[in-house]
This record gives C-alpha cells, structure tokens and sequence, in this order.
C-alpha cells in the first residue's frame, strides 16, 4: 500500500534552516510528480511546492519562493525540502502528498501524516 | 492567483440529513482541475473527489460533486456520524495550487 513519511520537522529560530525529508513506498516514485503542502496550527491547508517525477519541472507558492528549495532522490525514493530564512509565519504541519499531475487533472491521492516545523525564538 | 471560497464557513445538520458544501472560484476553472478533501482532527486530509465530479477509491456514494466554471458543490446525500469533519476545494491553474478555506461540517 502507498505509504509517505516525513521526517525533520522541529523547533528552529527566526531566520535559522531545517530541511524536510519524505520517504514513499508501494508505488513507483519516480512515475510520480510529488507536492509539499502545509497547515499552519489551527488553519486551512496550503500548497508549498512541486516537483516532477524528474524533477526537472518545479514549482513554489509565491510566499516561499527564493527560501524553499524542492528537490527528490528517486533511488533513495524520497523528497526533499529545504527551508531557509525561515519566518514565525512558515510555522505548520507540512504534509507531502502523491501530486496527480497531468494534462486531464490534477489532484492529491495519498498524504502523509505530517511533520511539525516550530519558528520561535 | 486564483482564489477560492467556500460557504458556508460553519454548517450544523443532524446524521440523516442532506448536506451542501460551496466552493466558488475568483475565476473559471476548469472542472478537471477541481478536487476535494476531507479533514478530521489529527489526521491529513483524504482525497474525495477529483475532476469535480469523480469520487475517489473507496469514497461512499453518498458523496457526490458537480459544478463548472466558478461554482462547484460537494454534496453529502446521509450525514453519517463519521461525515464530521472540514471539507477543502482544491483547484489547479498557471501552475499553482490554491485551496479554499474550509467548510466545517458539525452536528447540530
């Protein structure tokens, strides 16, 4: 069954870095694109960030682009997201998901459970 | 950037009743690119509908959507008790993913 883990999630001071990893399993990962999408405590869902099954074609939401970073490994089956000059407001849960890319819709299938990131001093 | 809003913010019916969720675009989209999610406290969101109208793999056929252009509708035929929970849109446009801000679904 489709699993997705993410994993590096913490506390981390105003202007500091963390990067996020997501381990997928049962399917083929890299015949997938793959997306980051987060949750600040108490509010709707946001999209981040997407990568292509190559990772040749990216994409971010205009509020992180030029700190955040989307890459993949597809032998290691995992996705990546590197979070730099990080803000009290990138305070959230950050999901990644199975990003359903293609010419006739677009959509998230399987989610992970999420992993925490804290901007505090 | 396309924004979507969802009404109404908070909708309070009993289990057995008909519930409709609204989803309007600030511009058309197109119905391929419109999906929805269901979220429970503690848990990611589940995929319900993609495409506007096509349920997902094991989603109830108590769910249903429809819609085109701006305005797009989930609608729930039988509350079941387990239906209570914050229902999101989704749509896709110039490369970006944008979602509404919720509709909590509470039994009243």
């Amino acid at each position: 069954q489709v699993q997705l883990v993410e994993s590096g999630g913490g506390l981390v001071k105003p202007g500091g870095s963390l990067r996020l990893s997501c381990t997928a399993s049962g399917f083929t990962f890299s015949d997938y694109y793959m997306s980051w999408i987060r949750q600040a405590p108490g509010k709707g869902l946001e999209w981040v960030s997407y990568s292509s099954s190559g990772g040749g074609t990216i994409s971010y939401a205009d509020s992180v682009k030029g700190r955040f970073t989307i890459s993949r490994d597809n032998a290691k089956n995992s996705l990546y997201l590197q979070m730099n000059s990080l803000r009290a407001e990138d305070t959230a849960v950050y999901y990644c998901a199975r990003d359903r890319y293609s010419t006739s819709y677009h959509y998230f299938d399987y989610w992970g459970q999420g992993t925490l990131v804290t901007v505090s001093s | 950037e396309i924004v979507l809003t969802q009404s109404p913010g908070t909708l309070s019916l009993s289990p057995g009743e008909r519930a409709t969720l609204s989803c309007r675009a600030s511009q058309s989209v197109s119905s391929s690119y419109l999906a929805w999610y269901q979220q429970k406290p503690g848990q990611a969101p589940r995929l319900l509908i993609y495409a506007a109208s096509s349920r997902a793999t094991g989603i109830p056929d108590r769910f249903s959507g429809s819609g085109s252009g701006t305005d797009f509708t989930l609608t729930i035929s039988r509350l079941e008790p387990e239906d209570f929970a914050v229902y999101y849109c989704q749509q896709f446009g110039s490369s970006l993913y944008t979602f509404g801000q919720g509709t909590k679904l509470e039994i009243k």
